[in-house]
C-alpha cells in the first residue's frame, strides 16, 4: 500500500484535458515538494515535474501541476496518444524518513 | 549527459544476497549536490525507494528494508552498489538506480538507469 494515493486508472480522448490527483499527508505533500514521473511501458520513469510545478528542460508545456494542502494534481492538456503511460507522484516524507511515491495512475488514451 | 547502467545477476536464490552495481558516466559520483539512489518496482506495482547515498558516503535507507540493505560508493569505478541480504520472493522486482538531484537548476530523480530485473527463486 502506497503512502500517497492516486486513482489506479484514467482514460481520455485526444485533445482532451485530464487531471491526475495525488493525496498525501502533512508529513509529505503538506510540507515537502511534489514530483511527478511518467513511465511509458517497458521504460524507466522520467521526471516530468519538480518542486511542485516546474518542468525540466524538454518537457512539454502541455504538462502542468499544482498543490494545495496535502493534495497535488497533474494536468495534461491537448491529450495525445503518446501520453499513454503510468504517472507517479513522489515526495520526501518526514515521518519515514525517506522518499515515497503514489501507487501510480495508468492513463489510457482512447 | 549523465548515464546510469545497472548490472548484476538476474536470478538470486532465496536467503542469499542480492548484489547490484550502477555505473555512472558523464559525471563523477563525487561532484555536485546529488544523492545516488536505488528504487525498485515489483510487477504491476508502484515504485519503492530503497535508499540513497550522498557524495560523502553517507547512506539513508527505507526503514522497511534498513536491516537488510547496504548502499556504498565505489570511487575507483565511478559506481555505487546495492546489497540486499536474506532475499525472498517478495524482493523480486525491477531494480533501478537513479540520481536524486538537489541543485539550484533541478531537484528530483532527473536521471535513471534502464533497470535490471532480479528474480528470487530456487
Amino acid at each position: 500500500q502506497s503512502v500517497m494515493t492516486q486513482p489506479p486508472s484514467l482514460s481520455g480522448t485526444p485533445g482532451q484535458r485530464i487531471t491526475i490527483s495525488c493525496s498525501g499527508t502533512w508529513s509529505n505533500i503538506g510540507r515537502k515538494f511534489v514530483y511527478w514521473y511518467q513511465q511509458v511501458p517497458g521504460t524507466a520513469p522520467k521526471l516530468l515535474i519538480y518542486k511542485d510545478n516546474l518542468r525540466p528542460s524538454g518537457v512539454s508545456d502541455r504538462f502542468s501541476a499544482s498543490k494545495s494542502g496535502t493534495s497535488a494534481s497533474l494536468a495534461i492538456r491537448g491529450l495525445r496518444f503518446e501520453d499513454e503511460a503510468e504517472y507517479f507522484c513522489g515526495a520526501w516524507d518526514d515521518s519515514l524518513p525517506g522518499r515515497v511515491f503514489g501507487g501510480g495512475t495508468k492513463l489510457t488514451v482512447l | 549527459q549523465v548515464q546510469l547502467q545497472e548490472s548484476g545477476p538476474g536470478l538470486v536464490k532465496p536467503s542469499q544476497t542480492l548484489s547490484l552495481n550502477c555505473s555512472v558516466s558523464g559525471d563523477s559520483i563525487h561532484t555536485g549536490p546529488f544523492y545516488w539512489t536505488w528504487i525498485r518496482q515489483s510487477a504491476g506495482k508502484g515504485l519503492e525507494w530503497i535508499g540513497r547515498i550522498d557524495i560523502n558516503g553517507n547512506a539513508e535507507y527505507n526503514p522497511s528494508l534498513k536491516s537488510r540493505v547496504t548502499i556504498s560508493l565505489d570511487s575507483s569505478w565511478n559506481q555505487f552498489s546495492l546489497k540486499l541480504t536474506s532475499v525472498t520472493a517478495a524482493d523480486t522486482a525491477m531494480y533501478y538506480c537513479a540520481r536524486d538531484a538537489n541543485t539550484a537548476l533541478i531537484t528530483g530523480f532527473d536521471f535513471w538507469g534502464r533497470g535490471t530485473l532480479v528474480t528470487v527463486s530456487s
